[in-house]
């Protein structure tokens, strides 16, 4: 089935830097990715919407200057947390869709923690 | 405004027994529906699908139901073993709109 790959898992960083994050389709074209947050036991939150070529689509709350999108690529998207604080530590999500299959899949998820 | 929200947080059932979970949906212009299981630390896995011109679909061992008439959907799980124990998501979807999530239920099996 189709995948989608986060690098890094998992990230240990102190306060006040930044923190970048991939995330790519490796066997299909997106178009449009999105990235979400989750905190301990609740659900996914979505974050913004991020499509080829284009400026992503924050949802409400969401400070778009400290989350950096880019979409730079059909198979690549990266989130850069920028200044980041301990309370940006959460599981951070990415998910593509399959343009092929409209089929919404989702990465591994990495782990921030800010010290 | 518009939500997706489950019946159940958590369920434990037998191995070997069916397991049903249920999810309620408000956006009456979802035509898009996705079961996603949730393992600890890891990221959504895709179980299954369906659109709204369906009301039922299988994969292997499990079978989405959809109603529209109560905005309804259930994700059934047959024979149901130890590596079946996650939290279940519902997501719907009204056109080119992003998902939205369910709060997830936990299913739990004793061996």
């Amino acid at each position: 089935g189709a995948v989608v790959s986060q690098h890094p898992s998992w990230v240990i960083c102190k306060s006040g830097t930044s923190v970048k994050i991939e995330c790519r389709s490796l066997d299909f074209q997106a178009t449009t990715m999105f990235w979400y947050r989750q905190f301990p036991k609740q659900s996914l939150m979505l974050m913004a919407t991020s499509n080829e070529g284009s400026k992503a689509t924050y949802e409400q709350g969401v400070e778009k200057d400290k989350f950096l999108i880019n979409h730079a690529s059909l198979t690549l998207s990266t989130l850069t947390v920028t200044s980041a604080h301990p309370e940006d530590s959460s599981f951070y999500i990415c998910s593509a869709i399959d343009a092929g299959t409209d089929t919404q899949y989702f990465g591994p998820g990495t782990r921030l923690t800010v010290l | 405004g518009e939500s997706v929200g489950l019946h159940l947080p958590t369920l434990s059932v037998q191995e070997g027994d069916n397991s049903i979970i249920n999810c309620a949906y408000s956006n009456s212009a979802s035509d898009y529906f996705i079961w996603y299981k949730q393992e600890s630390g890891k990221g959504p896995q895709f179980i299954i699908d369906i659109r709204s011109n369906m009301d039922k679909r299988q994969g292997q061992r499990v079978t989405v139901l959809l109603n529209k008439t109560v905005k309804h959907l259930s994700l059934q799980i047959a024979a149901t073993q130890p590596g079946d124990s996650a939290v279940y998501f519902c997501a719907e979807r009204a056109g080119n709109t992003p998902l939205v999530f369910g709060k997830g239920t936990r299913l739990s099996v004793i061996a």
